[in-house]
């Protein structure tokens, strides 16, 4: 149980492009799915939050209107990347808090997404 | 604001040999703490985790973690370590429902 999965694992595009990331939980409803950003060699840095039905919250510095997320449905949150330059090359991952765990603050993780701007 | 330390970015071990990853958090209030590992190019795989109750947790791959309060510890450990081992490590506390990351361990795992 508590699987998470992401499309597309790879993605390469040109700049100025607009990429979209899924996330969904696919044996569960996630309430809550976070959204990640990890630079080689580095920990995960959190970008936003995102509650089914409602806006995210994005952490400080980072850019809300060019990382547009969607949590349309309790097993279904989408990461934009608009207008993406090579500096938002990176690797993605999202994670899904179980409400059936959520007490505990769980998060289940995606696969991961890699996304290379040229 | 909650927060974890891991000491040793890297660690290398034997096959067989004792596995400990060292973690120690900051919390000023009764913490909920995590290990993950992920292998290259993947997400995050749940080890274990700590909430309430037993201080000693057991976790997947024979990977347990001792919650000490006095010492502000989490420490993983696995008695003998496989070369499936090798992979990052990160230790999280929960704060305010999210995660905070620790920078990881690399392990490697030497035949």
């Amino acid at each position: 149980g508590a699987v998470v999965s992401q499309h597309p694992s790879r993605v390469i595009c040109k700049s100025g492009t607009s990429v979209k990331i899924e996330c969904r939980s696919l044996d569960f409803q996630a309430t809550t799915m976070f959204w990640y950003r990890q630079f080689p060699k580095q920990s995960l840095m959190l970008m936003a939050t995102s509650n089914e039905g409602s806006k995210a919250t994005y952490e400080q510095g980072v850019e809300k209107d060019k990382f547009l997320i969607n949590h349309a449905s309790l097993t279904l949150s989408t990461l934009t990347v608009t207008s993406a330059h090579p500096e938002d090359s990176s690797f993605y991952i999202c994670s899904a808090r179980d409400w059936r765990t959520a007490s505990t603050d769980t998060q289940y993780f995606g696969p991961g997404t890699r996304l290379t701007v040229l | 604001a909650q927060s974890v330390t891991q000491l040793g970015s890297h660690v290398s071990v034997s096959e067989g040999a004792l596995v400990l990853l060292r973690c120690n958090y900051s919390s000023s209030v009764p913490p909920y703490l995590f290990w993950y590992v992920q292998y290259p190019n993947q997400g995050l795989q749940l080890l274990l985790k700590y909430t309430t109750g037993a201080t000693l947790v057991k976790g997947i791959n024979g990977f347990e973690a001792e919650f000490k309060k006095s010492e502000t510890s989490f420490h993983l450990t696995k008695p003998s370590a496989h070369m499936s081992d090798a992979a990052e490590y990160f230790c999280a506390v929960s704060n305010d429902y999210k995660l905070s990351f620790g920078a990881g361990t690399t392990v490697t795992v030497r035949a």
